[in-house]
């Protein structure tokens, strides 16, 4: 069974920095693309950020370039969203999902439950 | 890419058939056009990739059509775990834009 778990959510002050984590199990997190997509509250579904399978592409919404960062440890199937010079504006659930791929197209198929981000002093 | 997602709320009885529309502001390759269905407290379910095929587990009342800016939900007849809110996304372009929803609730 495909699982994604975050963690690493909390309550952090304007400018303060945070690392999420998400861990994956039950299929081969090495062999897809994988995203971090939020949510503010109330709100609707924002793409973050997403990297290549061995971690040498990365792409990020334009409000995060120059203070998150997309990473991953496939030896330890693990996922990281470092978020630097945090703004009240970061505040949403984050959530972490896969990306699948194939000759019908691709899409993000398996999400975790999502880790809430709430930056406020 | 802006997706603009209509109606903003859509209100149907169990049994009735959902029309959910999502237009884009530019040329989307269908192969890259997907929809989600969200309930509250929960992450985002996969329902439909490139533009018509369903996902693993998704029921037949949910089908997909559309091509370039103009695509369509369609849920054939409501059952009342449907309702919940809607979203298209696009993964052809970065940044890969999500609409801003369509909730459908119980008339």
């Amino acid at each position: 069974e495909v699982q994604l778990v975050e963690s690493g959510g909390g309550l952090v002050q304007p400018g303060g920095s945070l690392r999420l984590t998400c861990a994956a199990s039950g299929f081969t997190s090495g062999s897809y693309w994988m995203s971090w997509v939020r949510q503010a509250p109330g709100k609707g579904l924002e793409w973050v950020a997403n990297i290549k399978e061995d971690g040498s592409g990365k792409s990020y919404v334009d409000a995060v370039k120059g203070r998150f960062t997309i990473s991953r440890d496939n030896s330890k199937k693990t996922l990281y969203l470092q978020m630097n010079s945090l703004r009240a504006e970061d505040t949403a659930v984050y959530y972490c999902a896969r990306l699948y791929s194939s000759s019908s197209g691709r899409a993000l198929d398996f999400w975790g439950q999502g880790t809430l981000v709430t930056v406020s002093s | 890419i802006v997706l603009t997602q209509s109606p903003g709320t859509l209100s149907l009885s169990p049994g009735e058939r959902a029309t959910l529309s999502c237009r884009a502001s530019q040329s989307v390759s269908s192969s890259y056009l997907a929809w989600f269905q969200q309930k509250p407290g929960q992450a985002p379910r996969l329902l439909i990739y490139g533009a018509s095929s369903r996902a693993t587990g998704i029921p037949d009342r949910f089908s997909g059509s559309g091509s370039g800016t103009d695509f369509t939900l369609t849920i054939s007849r409501l059952e009342s775990e449907d309702f919940a809110v809607y979203y298209c996304q696009q993964y052809g372009s970065s940044p890969y834009t999500f609409g801003q929803g369509t909730k459908l609730e119980i008339k």
